[in-house]
């Protein structure tokens, strides 16, 4: 079967570096998505991935390595209003999304 | 109104009532999709349309009925529905249903079965 496998739960300071990873074993390979979502709010999108390698945008970057089915987001200088659930997605080999369960991302002072 | 809206928002109904669920996208995307979101869960993909034309149903029971009458249009019809179906159901959009293109995602319905 196909799954996607991140961490329930990561808590994190203010200020700090975090990286939340995500693994997944799908039917094929087209790319790979990082959401963000916050608490009673739509998920909206942060990054794509489709070659190994790292994207950098502003505060936020995302990592693939598709040799070994494992991607990251990592957020750096985090603010209080990072606090939401993470959501890493893969688009399989019929472009169908397979979705993960989110990583709950709790910001402290 | 711009990106995706849904309504209602919030949606509480017995389990005998028929009910529906609407969303328009104002972005001018191909592909319009039916998600159903429920704590500590993986999203659930139920129905894809790209182009007004159904090309996915993942084994949705039969009391989900979409309804895609134009391109910035979806409904999901609702009947008899169970304590379980409560959740939240997402509506998104995308230029098309496959590549590199991300899903643009509608606020929600929660909904709860009485």
């Amino acid at each position: 079967g196909q799954n996607i496998d991140q961490p329930t739960e990561m808590t994190a300071t203010e200020g700090a570096i975090v990286q939340i990873n995500c693994t997944y074993q799908t039917s094929g390979f087209n790319g790979l998505f990082w959401y963000q979502q916050h608490a009673g709010e739509a998920p909206t999108f942060l990054s794509y991935n489709v070659l190994d390698g790292l994207e950098e945008k502003g505060r936020f970057s995302s990592f693939l390595s598709r040799s070994k089915g494992y991607s990251y987001l990592l957020l750096k200088e985090l603010q209080m209003k990072d606090s939401a659930s993470y959501l890493c997605a893969v688009r399989d080999s019929n472009y169908q999304l397979i979705w993960g369960a989110g990583t709950k991302l709790i910001i402290k002072p | 109104e711009t990106g995706v809206t849904q309504t209602p928002r919030h949606l509480v109904m017995g389990m005998t009532n028929k009910k529906s669920l609407k969303c328009e996208q104002h972005l001018g995307h191909n592909a319009m999709y039916w998600y159903k979101q429920s704590a500590k869960k993986p999203l659930e993909l139920m129905f894809v349309y790209n182009f007004k034309e159904q090309t996915e149903n993942n084994s949705v029971p039969s009391r989900f009925s979409p309804e895609c009458p134009n391109s910035s249009h979806l409904f999901l019809h609702l009947h008899t529905l169970q304590p379980e179906d409560s959740a939240l159901y997402l509506c998104a959009s995308s230029q098309s249903d496959s590549g590199s293109y991300e899903q643009y995602f509608g606020p929600g319905t929660r909904l709860t079965v009485t």
